[in-house]
């Protein structure tokens, strides 16, 4: 696609709920990132893939954080069992190869009640 | 750990006049990116800067890398309104993933 796109754009669910977060990436791009921001702060590492591997997943917070891209493509974020300190906008971005400059989508907002 | 100080946290400035916001690492960088975040937006890639002691101009922005790897700078000289926005560096310590700054947030005062 011409930008990364993320979905949803916000997403509100209930405490012990799980949630998956999307994120398309630029089609020519190779790696695909994952940061947590927090309001006013700047955005934390989770973790990135090259293609389908995934080198470093050593900022995910707990073991209920999760993601895949099974297809060097689409990838998916999901958090198991949400609790409330999870509420943060979540960041997709993406380069050509690992080291280049990021390109951000939009960030999906979740707020866990 | 991996981690980059950028200070300083908050910056008002009037119209017109200059800005510098820094970032610092114990530890030697690969390199060092810069990214502007207007209110409400998502992180915009300005710069990336490589070699050791290297500057970079932009218009009104001057980068700079230290001779050592280890800091950076943004200057920004007569701002403008347009200039708004949250800059933060992202530090690249040789293994692939970009780690980010706390950021400094500018406001300008007309």
């Amino acid at each position: 696609g011409a930008g990364v796109s993320q979905s949803p754009r916000y997403k509100v669910t209930k405490r012990g709920q799980d949630v998956t977060l999307r994120c398309d990436p630029i089609s020519s791009h190779a790696t695909l990132y994952w940061y947590q921001q927090a309001l006013g702060q700047g955005p934390e590492f989770l973790t990135y893939f090259n293609y389908e591997a995934q080198p470093d997943k050593s900022g995910l917070p707990s073991d209920r954080f999760s993601a895949e891209r099974p297809e060097g493509s689409i990838s998916t974020l999901t958090i198991q069992r949400t609790e409330q300190r999870d509420s943060a906008m979540y960041r997709c971005a993406s380069s050509r190869r690992a080291g280049e400059k990021l390109f951000f989508g939009s960030g999906t907002q979740l707020s866990v009640l | 750990g991996q981690q980059v100080m950028q200070i300083p946290q908050y910056q008002h400035v009037q119209e017109g006049e200059d800005f510098t916001t820094y970032c610092n690492s114990s530890t030697t960088l690969s390199n060092i990116q810069w990214y502007k975040q207007r209110p409400g937006g998502h992180p915009v890639f300005l710069i990336q800067l490589v070699k050791s002691g290297e500057v970079k101009k932009q218009k009104r922005l001057t980068f700079q890398f230290g001779e050592a790897k280890k800091n950076s700078s943004l200057h920004i000289t007569a701002t403008q309104t347009t200039d708004v926005g949250t800059y933060f560096c992202a530090a690249n310590f040789g293994n692939e993933k970009l780690t980010f700054g706390t950021g400094t947030r500018l406001t300008i005062i007309p």
